[in-house]
């Protein structure tokens, strides 16, 4: 896999609906972001969980980080049509100078 | 706050044309990034600036030139361009580097055609 690769690719859910992405990666990471795009507009920032960090919330967001496992996954609880939108992660890793590396992203569709 | 303004949006050019695009914060960010974003794939660093007057490659940097003259603007240019480079650019900020704890903000992105 690459650093930063998303799973599911897409994901089509109804409104109401959990929505679980995931991102896996290679190498150590100093922490991992997660980036929604909606469609013609520029990624805005969800939520950075640490290296040392295992689970953070935010709203309807769920992030956890699995270092052993070099992943990391996305919940979106109780989905609106407007998440509909891109989700990407992103990692922070010391053996790509700690620049930002972003995956290809999640489209998600909720339907309502 | 406008956060980060991109100019122009969209454009459409001849190859071998030139031009820059334009980005400017009102963050009072120290740092600003350069990205591209190509279909089916990640956003890729093209080139940075941690500060006034300095400028790093990142990932994909050829047929690219880039300067910070001022804190708040950072300017992309092509000299002469390709149809390779035909792409959403995004230009974005941040308060500190890459792997500290905060995030990058992105501006709405320039929609570059090359013909």
């Amino acid at each position: 896999s690459q650093q930063g690769e998303e799973d599911p690719q897409a994901l089509s859910i109804q409104e109401g609906e959990n929505a679980t992405m995931n991102c896996s990666y290679k190498t150590s990471i100093n922490n991992l972001q997660w980036y929604r795009q909606n469609s013609g507009r520029g990624l805005v920032h969800l939520i950075l969980i640490r290296s040392n960090e295992r689970e953070k919330h935010s709203g309807r967001l769920r992030v956890t980080l699995d270092t052993s496992k070099k992943s990391s996954s996305l919940l979106i609880t109780a989905s609106r049509a407007a998440d509909t939108a891109s989700y990407f992660c992103a990692t922070a890793a010391s053996y790509y100078g700690n620049k930002l590396v972003f995956g290809a992203g999640t489209i998600l569709r909720v339907k309502s | 706050n406008a956060g980060v303004t991109q100019t122009p949006k969209f454009r459409v050019l001849k190859t071998g044309q030139s031009m820059t695009l334009l980005c400017a914060q009102d963050m009072n960010h120290e740092y600003m990034y350069w990205y591209r974003q190509d279909p089916g794939m990640g956003l890729r660093l093209i080139h940075y600036s941690v500060g006034e007057g300095t400028t790093a490659k990142g990932e994909v940097p050829d047929g690219y030139n880039v300067s910070r003259l001022k804190k708040q603007n950072f300017l992309l240019g092509l000299e002469s361009a390709a149809p390779s480079q035909t792409s959403v650019y995004f230009c974005a900020s941040s308060y500190e580097l890459f792997y500290s704890n905060q995030p990058q903000h992105f501006g709405d992105g320039t929609r570059l055609s090359i013909l």
